[in-house]
């Protein structure tokens, strides 16, 4: 089956604008948590949605939000963007919190803020 | 709180050397451990995993086995070779909880 789909791979931004970015589960899975990658920070979690709440929270300002529809399709939005943004965004899906202990991740969203 | 420790690197081997990455956490009750791989511009692929105290995960030629009384989960693999090139991450899991992630140990083998 497929497997977790980001959108877009690769984009561009400028300072002070917005970025949405979109994750597709793998099917049947119900939770979607969201990690920003850096050079010099590592992997940092942002945030999981399932059944379409916010379950957690990573700490992060909150230009970053993100939100999950009925379908566990999920999207994440940073606004008034930084140059300190410039990351990889990973999605990363899962059957549930309380249904499976394994976590399948989407090749991710390369953003740029210049 | 649940953390995860493991050795940044990076790493740097020379085809058909062993390789032992170290992994060691901090977790109430019993966590699930993990492997996972990041080769260059890619996401995490899962390499393996251990659900229960002494299991071994196994996996393209890595294992690792879950030692609780070590609080280890210790990755190795006996004859690296060039394309096992990538970072590695340690996790932990536990129920109802988020995964929390160790720092990644970058691993480069030489021909």
């Amino acid at each position: 089956k497929a497997g977790v789909t980001q959108t877009p791979r690769y984009l561009i931004k400028t300072r002070g604008q917005q970025v949405t970015l979109s994750c597709s589960p793998i099917s049947g899975h119900r939770s979607v948590s969201w990690y920003q990658q850096t050079p010099g920070q590592g992997l940092q979690f942002l945030f999981e949605y399932f059944s379409e709440t916010q379950r957690n929270k990573g700490n992060f300002p909150g230009r970053f939000s993100g939100r999950q529809f009925s379908n566990s399709r999920s999207e994440m939005n940073v606004s008034t963007l930084e140059l300190g943004d410039s990351a990889l965004y990973l999605c990363a899906s899962s059957l549930g919190p309380y249904e499976g202990n394994t976590i399948y991740f989407g090749e991710g969203s390369w953003l740029t803020v210049v | 709180g649940n953390s995860v420790t493991q050795m940044e690197g990076p790493v740097t081997l020379s085809e058909e050397a062993f390789l032992t990455i170290n992994c060691t956490y901090t977790a109430t009750g019993y966590p699930s451990l993990f492997w996972y791989v990041q080769y260059p511009g890619e996401g995490l692929q899962l390499l393996l995993k251990a659900t229960k105290a002494d299991d071994k995960g196994s996996n393209k030629g890595f294992e690792a086995t879950y030692r609780k009384e070590t609080t280890s989960f210790h990755l190795e693999k006996g004859s690296v070779q060039v394309s096992d090139s990538a970072v590695y991450f340690c996790a932990l899991y536990n129920y109802g909880q988020n995964f929390v992630f160790g720092p990644g140990t970058r691993l480069s083998v030489l021909p």
